[in-house]
């Protein structure tokens, strides 16, 4: 297993386009982490899912952003009528999860680089 | 207050020389504490975890965590060109579920 890997690596699109990424974790990682990070930033949490469950989403997914995990495999995060705002590296992240609930280290992907025309 | 904070850098050091880096975070119950590498238009890499206080060495790189001070650092010794980079503190806990939150990251330059 080479590590996370997200696909497109760089999406150029029109504003109000919809746009799709892909991202393949780590086989034995059972948790999957979306970041977006825009430039002079660190990565800013946007979900998570423990297997195929989604637990939690961050207020800066709007309505527009959607993310699934089915089978509890790989991950695609969706946006729809896609903005200029929307422009940022979006960052794929896995991790197995410990007992008592603690995380360990996250391991990230290359990243989908996003620019909105 | 952001939940994580780093020294806003840039930071030059010459080579040979130590770079520190500074960070603290806000939530008092953080458990666990990483330093992420990340080259210019590459992702994040992790370099360094701690979970105690205390120091700890991995190589060129030590990590040192004071919980009572909420303050966690980075120094790089004999600091190398190939070291300029981004670097990021990352923290997770209990009460924010374990997802790792992250500072905006401070940026080192090595002069040769």
């Amino acid at each position: 297993d080479t590590g996370v890997s997200q696909d497109p690596r760089h999406k150029i699109t029109k504003r109000g386009q919809n746009v799709t990424f892909r991202c393949d974790p780590i086989s034995e990682h059972n948790r999957l982490y979306w970041y977006r990070q825009t430039l002079g930033q660190g990565p800013e949490f946007l979900t998570y899912f423990q297997n195929e469950a989604q637990l939690e989403k961050s207020r800066l997914l709007s309505d527009r952003f959607s993310a699934e995990r089915p089978k509890g495999s790989f991950s695609t995060l969706e946006i729809q009528r896609t903005e200029q705002g929307d422009s940022a590296m979006y960052l794929c992240a896995s991790s197995l999860g410990r007992l008592a609930g603690v995380t360990g280290e996250l391991f990230f992907g290359e990243g989908s680089r996003l620019t909105v025309l | 207050q952001k939940e994580v904070e780093q020294n806003s850098g840039p930071l030059s050091v010459p080579e040979g020389a130590i770079a520190s880096l500074n960070c603290t975070y806000s939530d008092r119950v953080s458990q666990s504490f990483f330093w992420y590498r990340q080259y210019s238009g590459k992702s994040p890499e992790l370099i360094m975890s701690i979970y105690s206080n205390g120091d700890k060495e991995d190589g060129r790189f030590t990590a040192q965590l004071n919980k009572a001070s909420q303050y966690v650092s980075l120094l790089i010794r004999d600091s190398q060109p190939s070291d300029s980079a981004t670097y990021l503190c990352a923290v997770n806990s209990y009460s924010n579920d374990y997802k790792l939150s992250f500072g905006a990251g401070t940026t080192v330059t090595v002069r040769a």
